[in-house]
Parts: C-alpha cells; sequence; structure tokens
C-alpha cells in the first residue's frame, strides 16, 4: 500500500519569501502524483499534478513541483509568497494499477505568512 | 462553470439524530466519493461510488451510508450521530482514464461542516 508523508507540520515564511513544502511517498511503480490547498472552512483546491513526463510541473498561482523518483519524492516550491498563500496543503498519492486504490492523503502542511 | 456543489455548508444536528448530507455535480463524472475530515488531520475515505457500483472502505462505520440515485447527485446519511462524528465532510468526483484505473484527478466541493450537539 502507498503512503505519503510531510515532514513539516507547520512552516512560517515571510511575505515574498521563496517556500519549499515537502512530500515523501512511498509506493512501487510510478504513481500518480497531487498537491491540494486548503482553506480555513474550504474544500480542497488541486495545484497541480504529475501523471508523467516532464518531471517539473507548473500549478496555479504560481506554485510548481517537482518529481524525484530516486528521493520519492514531490516537492511544492514557490518563489515568492503572498500573504493569500497562508492555508493548508496537502500532498497525495494515486495508485497506478490498482483499481481499487484511492488516494492517500499526507497529514498536511500549514502554511503562515508573516507580513 | 462545471463544479462540484455540496449543500449545506454548515449543518448541525442532535446525537443520534439521523442527517443527510447532499452532494451534486455538473462535471459529469462517473465517480463520487465521500471524505470525513476532522481538525487539523487529512482527509479520510468513506466510500466511493464508481457508477452506481457502491465501494465502502473496511474501516468505515456502519453508521455511515450513501445514495446515489442518478450520475449527478449522492447524498451520505449518518444514522446516528455521535459526538465522534462531527467534523468535515467533502465529496469530490473524477472521471477514470482508463478501463480498471479509478484513481484520476479527484475535484472537490467546499464541504459540509458537521456539528452534533
Amino acid at each position: 500500500a502507498q503512503s505519503v508523508t510531510q515532514p513539516d507540520i507547520h512552516i512560517t515564511v515571510s511575505e515574498g519569501a521563496s517556500l519549499e513544502l515537502r512530500c515523501n511517498y512511498s509506493y512501487g511503480a510510478t504513481p500518480y502524483l497531487f498537491w491540494y490547498v486548503q482553506s480555513p472552512g474550504q474544500g480542497l483546491q488541486l495545484l497541480l499534478k504529475y501523471f508523467s513526463g516532464d518531471t517539473l510541473v507548473q500549478g496555479i498561482k504560481g506554485f510548481e513541483a517537482e518529481f524525484k523518483r530516486s528521493q520519492s519524492s514531490f516537492n511544492l516550491r514557490k518563489p515568492s509568497v503572498h500573504w493569500s498563500d497562508a492555508a493548508e496543503y496537502f500532498c497525495a498519492v494515486g495508485a497506478r494499477d490498482n483499481a481499487g486504490n484511492m488516494l492517500t492523503f499526507g497529514g498536511g502542511t500549514r502554511l503562515m505568512v508573516k507580513p | 462553470d462545471a463544479m462540484v456543489i455540496q449543500n449545506p455548508r454548515y449543518q448541525v444536528t442532535q446525537f443520534g439524530k439521523p442527517v443527510t448530507l447532499s452532494c451534486s455535480q455538473t462535471l459529469n463524472h462517473n465517480v463520487m466519493y465521500w471524505y470525513q475530515q476532522k481538525s487539523s488531520q487529512a482527509p479520510k475515505l468513506l466510500f466511493h461510488y464508481y457508477d452506481k457500483d457502491f465501494n465502502n472502505e473496511a474501516d468505515t462505520p456502519d453508521n455511515f451510508q450513501s445514495r446515489r440515485p442518478n450520475t449527478s447527485f449522492c447524498f451520505l446519511d449518518i444514522r446516528s450521530p455521535g459526538l465522534g462524528d462531527a467534523a468535515m465532510y467533502l465529496c469530490a468526483t473524477s472521471r477514470p482514464r482508463g478501463l480498471g484505473q479509478s484513481t484520476d484527478t479527484q475535484y472537490f466541493g467546499p464541504g459540509t461542516r458537521l456539528t452534533v450537539l
């Protein structure tokens, strides 16, 4: 079974600073990988996804993520954080070859942005 | 805009009083999911429908049931809510990429926050 680890429960960055949120997954084959963002009291919004091809994927709101097979990682980055980016971020993995498997989420990283 | 809609956004019920949460979608996706998300935790899948086929997660309590009368609508029924069922309930939809591949991009609704008094 697949699993996802987001090592950082909370991260605080200053507005305008760069951001990297870590995500490590465990799965035997090439997975589907996703990053979602959740603002307080809201549902999950898809930021970006990786299925195949270019390992650097661009998403909405200026986010990007890089799939590194050798490190089993899919870290999320943004060069300059805005105060509106404060939210909870979830990394998720989906199994590619099991029809019965759903998304497995990491525990989430709460991002706080200092003015 | 095509979307996933959940009603109501906030639901208050009494301990033991049945409650139904609603999800509708205009994406024409054939898979619909229900997740439970407790405070500061990741969403936890309760069950999903692949077309009319119901798939229950092994650890979903019997207290939780679901109905999908048509492609657009899916309901979550909690027969006897307990205090531990207070949570955000998220509905999501997806369209599989091919036969036998149920994993695909899931699109989430805004959620229903359930309070149990």
